[in-house]
């Protein structure tokens, strides 16, 4: 298996530009969650999914923010219009037996 | 207001020598708790999770101890190796329910020194 899969590694885009961070995660996998790491505020959930359903999007900043699930092997995460507090690493994981959590390799935002 | 704190400060320690890290949670009753190791540029990576009835758990040299009425955890590694080095991160869940919503610690930075 090759892990939960996240595109594109390294983002970097002006203030006001529409960003879109892609995932795809674990086949079978049924819970997806997306988070953003900052060293300020470490790892924080911004929303997560339960067979494409959203269940809970209480951490997403604000409307600037949305994300979808149009399938179960493929999610999205969208910044518009992005702003540099945005500038962080955004994380996608899916869940697997017993709750526990499986990461992909980040998307490093950095918004100018 | 809910907190999960880790040692914010950097644990440095000697090849061979024990690492204790620890996770201190305030206003949660999590269900479970879980550890997950970081590397630079990378995700967070599952090592162990311990469940509200169990007291402690192992695996290989890392072991685990879940106290509930002092909610706190502690994290060991044992005969620690410079590959040990990483930050460590500690997960509780917010529901009484197995959902895998979790939040995460800060984590702390083990640095095992050679």
């Amino acid at each position: 298996d090759a892990g939960v899969i996240q595109s594109p590694r390294h983002e970097v885009t002006e203030m006001g530009q529409e960003v879109t961070l892609r995932c795809k995660p674990i086949s079978g996998h049924d819970y997806l969650f997306w988070y953003r790491q900052t060293m300020m505020r470490g790892l924080e959930l911004l929303i997560y999914f339960n067979n494409n359903v959203p269940i809970d999007d209480s951490g997403m900043p604000e409307d600037r923010f949305s994300a979808k699930m149009p399938n179960a092997s493929f999610s999205t995460l969208k910044i518009q219009p992005s702003e540099p507090r945005d500038s962080a690493v955004y994380f996608c994981a899916s869940r697997g037996r017993g709750g526990k959590l499986f990461f992909g390799s980040g998307t490093q935002l950095s918004v100018l | 207001s809910q907190k999960i704190e880790q040692n914010s400060e950097a644990l440095n320690i000697q090849e061979g020598k024990t690492a204790t890290l620890t996770c201190n949670y305030t206003n949660y009753s999590p269900a479970y708790l879980q550890w997950y190791r970081q590397d630079p540029g990378r995700g967070p990576v599952f090592l162990l999770l311990i469940r509200e009835n169990e007291k402690e758990k192992r695996k290989e040299r890392l072991k685990v101890t879940f106290d509930t009425t002092l909610k706190q955890s502690l994290f060991h590694i044992t005969a620690s190796q410079p590959a040990d080095s990483a930050t460590y991160l500690c997960a509780l869940d917010r529901g009484s329910s197995n959902t895998g919503k979790l939040i995460f610690g800060q984590g702390t930075t083990l640095q095992v020194k050679p």
